[in-house]
């Protein structure tokens, strides 16, 4: 059974750009949430999907923004990148129509703006 | 404000020693504690879960005890490997549609 997919999973990027990452789901599950991690504040949680709505969002900025699709595939885009924007950026799956349980993480996407 | 506070940062242990990592809350909301286990270049990947109604549970080397009236929770890890070198993460989450919250993490190190 394949894993949570993340792609890219390196990208380099210029302060001002804009960034898309993507996260292809376990199959079946339904429940996409997105962590921002970085040495210093470690998992900070973003956003979550259920079934293409977002149902939970974190305190970040309105740069940042996500979107889900009807095969529960998720986008995350970062407008108007700045340095402390450089993270790993983590994708979860979870089948459960309640948040937190069972999480499966991909590998993440390591962004670095410079 | 962080609401789950993880220690120690670091940690090294001798192998074949006990490896023990605590966290603390607040909310006395939040009814389900996991732990997750991550390798460099890898995503945290769930290792044990807990929720407040009982007060330990084990699987393998790995058990976490549960203090619900000091709203605390630890990791035990027993046998210590070098394999178990890794970044620990404890969590908590409430009932309903709320995301995990994660404690900083700690890094362990097991030494032969």
């Amino acid at each position: 059974k394949a894993g949570v997919t993340q792609t890219p999973r390196y990208l380099i990027k210029t302060r001002g750009q804009q960034v898309t990452l993507s996260c292809s789901p376990i199959s079946g599950h339904r429940s996409v949430s997105w962590y921002q991690q970085t040495p210093g504040q470690g998992l900070q949680f973003l956003f979550e999907y259920f079934s293409e709505t977002q149902r939970n969002k974190g305190n970040f900025p309105g740069r940042f923004s996500g979107r889900q699709f009807s095969n529960s595939r998720s986008e995350m885009n970062v407008s108007t990148l700045e340095l402390g924007d450089s993270a790993l950026y983590l994708c979860a799956s979870s089948t459960k129509t309640t948040g937190g349980y069972g999480y499966t993480f991909g590998s993440g996407t390591r962004l670095t703006v410079v | 404000q962080q609401q789950v506070k993880q220690s120690p940062q670091s940690l090294i242990v001798q192998k074949g020693g006990i490896s023990i990592i605590n966290c603390a809350y607040e909310n006395t909301a939040f009814d389900y504690f996991p732990w997750y286990q991550q390798f460099p270049g890898k995503g945290p990947a769930l290792l044990i879960a807990i929720r407040p109604d009982v007060s330990e549970k084990k699987e393998g080397r790995f058990t976490i005890s549960f203090n619900k009236s000091a709203k605390q929770f630890s990791l035990h890890i027993m046998d210590s490997q070098p394999g178990d070198s890794a970044t620990y993460f404890c969590a908590a989450s409430m009932k309903g549609n709320t995301p995990l919250v994660f404690g900083k993490g700690t890094r362990l190190s097991v030494i032969a």
